[in-house]
């Protein structure tokens, strides 16, 4: 149980276009849903939380223009990288939180997204 | 603040070596803390955790001891196996709610056969 999967696995896109990420709980109810960002032999940093409705808590240091993130049902919240830059290239994960387990999280397998 | 330093990689050990990948936190208050285990192509899944001192976690033959007095979480495993190659993460949470996690940069560990 407590399986997070997310789609696309990867994604090229060209600069200036948008693209979305979507991340799924299949098995549970997710009442929360966080974004990280993982670079290259690097820790994964959040970039923001996002509960069932609301609208999402974005770390500082974040745009929240840039990277939208919508959580509008219990099983699915989207992140999406807006008007893309090579910066912003990178290994983007979720993790959610619900169910049986409330305070546990589980991971998505991540998204490799690469601007050219 | 809340930090995890986590000793670097790449690890490269021969079969049914001994592991150690040090672990050590900077917090707030009593955090729980977690090791975390990536495989290649997957998502982090949780390896063990422990939330107050002197716990130790254990799964899969791994093991690591909260100790406040060091601030350290060390991850060990006795007798590693082709299979643990992964990236491993160390992380803490502040207390044992939902909260967010402040992860170490993660330590490579490729074993041999």
């Amino acid at each position: 149980g407590a399986v997070v999967s997310q789609h696309p696995s990867w994604v090229i896109c060209k600069s200036g276009t948008s693209v979305k990420i979507e991340c799924r709980s299949l098995d549970f109810q997710a009442t929360t849903m966080f974004w990280y960002r993982q670079f290259p032999k690097q820790s994964l940093m959040l970039m923001a939380t996002s509960n069932e409705g609301s609208k999402a808590t974005y770390e500082q240091g974040v745009e929240k223009d840039k990277f939208l993130i919508n959580h509008a049902s219990l099983t699915l919240s989207t992140l999406t990288v807006t008007s893309a830059h090579p910066e912003d290239s990178s290994f983007y994960i979720c993790s959610a939180s619900g169910g049986m387990n409330t305070y546990e999280q589980y991971f998505g397998p991540g998204t490799r997204l690469t601007v050219t | 603040g809340n930090s995890v330093t986590q000793m670097e990689g790449p690890v490269t050990l021969s079969e049914e070596a001994f592991l150690t990948i040090n672990c050590t936190y900077t917090a707030t208050g009593y955090p729980s803390l977690f090791w975390y285990v990536q495989y290649p192509g997957e998502g982090l899944q949780l390896l063990l955790k422990a939330t107050k001192a002197d716990d130790k976690g254990s799964n899969k033959g791994f093991e690591a001891t909260y100790r406040k007095e060091t601030t350290s979480f060390h991850l060990e495993k006795g007798s590693v196996q082709v299979s643990d190659s992964a990236v491993y993460f160390c992380a803490l949470k502040r207390g044992s709610t939902l909260g967010r996690l402040y992860f170490g940069r993660g330590t490579q560990l490729t074993v041999w056969p």
